[in-house]
């Protein structure tokens, strides 16, 4: 069964920096692009950006390049979305999913990360 | 930078047919896709490459594109079918979300 397991919930002050995961199972984690979308308090969907496993190939949406980092460490199958130093604005739920066929298969549970002071 | 619109909401009585709309430049060239996301939940893929349904996803779900417009259907749609439904496709590398749609079962 393919699986993502995302990091628990967040609770950070502006200007603190953040790195959550996701955990993927069930499938060949280097096969696959992972993506990451923010979905803030009561609005869309937002693609942020998305990473290969198998070489690090990694792809920012213009609105997240240079705000947020994404990475993975294949070797315990995990995806990672940080940043350096943290806004009020990024408060929001986090989701990683996996891509195929141009679309986002299997989603993990998300992540919330309140950034407040 | 490309966009995807759609209309903030639809209402339909259960039984009846529900449409939703996806509008972006040239769409039908390219793939869209169809997430249905329940309040407190993740989103769930509910139409891949325009028509085609993942494993688990009821027949009353169908998904069509053509010129500007994508379009998702719900046939006999029912209570637990109320959602927020949002398209998304690919374009130049980059990933594109619609807007959402918010669909009310009345």
């Amino acid at each position: 069964e393919v699986q993502l397991v995302q990091s628990g919930a967040e609770v950070k002050k502006p200007g603190e920096s953040l790195k959550i995961s996701c955990k993927g199972s069930g499938y060949s984690f280097t096969s696959y692009w992972i993506g990451w979308v923010r979905q803030m308090p009561g609005k869309g969907l937002e693609w942020m950006g998305i990473i290969y496993p198998g070489d690090s190939d990694t792809r920012y949406s213009p609105s997240f390049q240079g705000q947020v980092t994404i990475s993975a460490d294949k070797s315990i199958s995990t995806a990672y979305l940080q940043w350096s130093s943290l806004k009020a604005s990024d408060t929001a739920m986090y989701y990683c999913a996996r891509r195929r066929l141009s679309a986002f298969d299997y989603w993990g549970q998300g992540t919330l990360v309140t950034v407040s002071s | 930078s490309y966009e995807l619109t759609q209309p903030p909401s639809v209402s339909v009585s259960p039984g009846q047919t529900a449409s939703i709309t996806c509008s972006g430049d040239k769409l039908g060239d390219k793939y869209a896709c169809w997430y249905q996301q329940k309040p407190g939940q993740s989103p769930v893929l509910v139409i891949y490459q325009d028509s085609k349904r993942p494993s688990g996803i009821p027949e009353r779900f169908s998904g069509s594109n053509s010129g500007n417009t994508a379009t998702l259907t719900i046939s006999g749609t029912q209570a637990m079918d109320e959602a927020d439904y949002y398209c998304q496709a690919w374009d130049s590398s980059l990933y594109v979300f619609g807007t959402g749609t918010k669909v009310t079962v009345l």
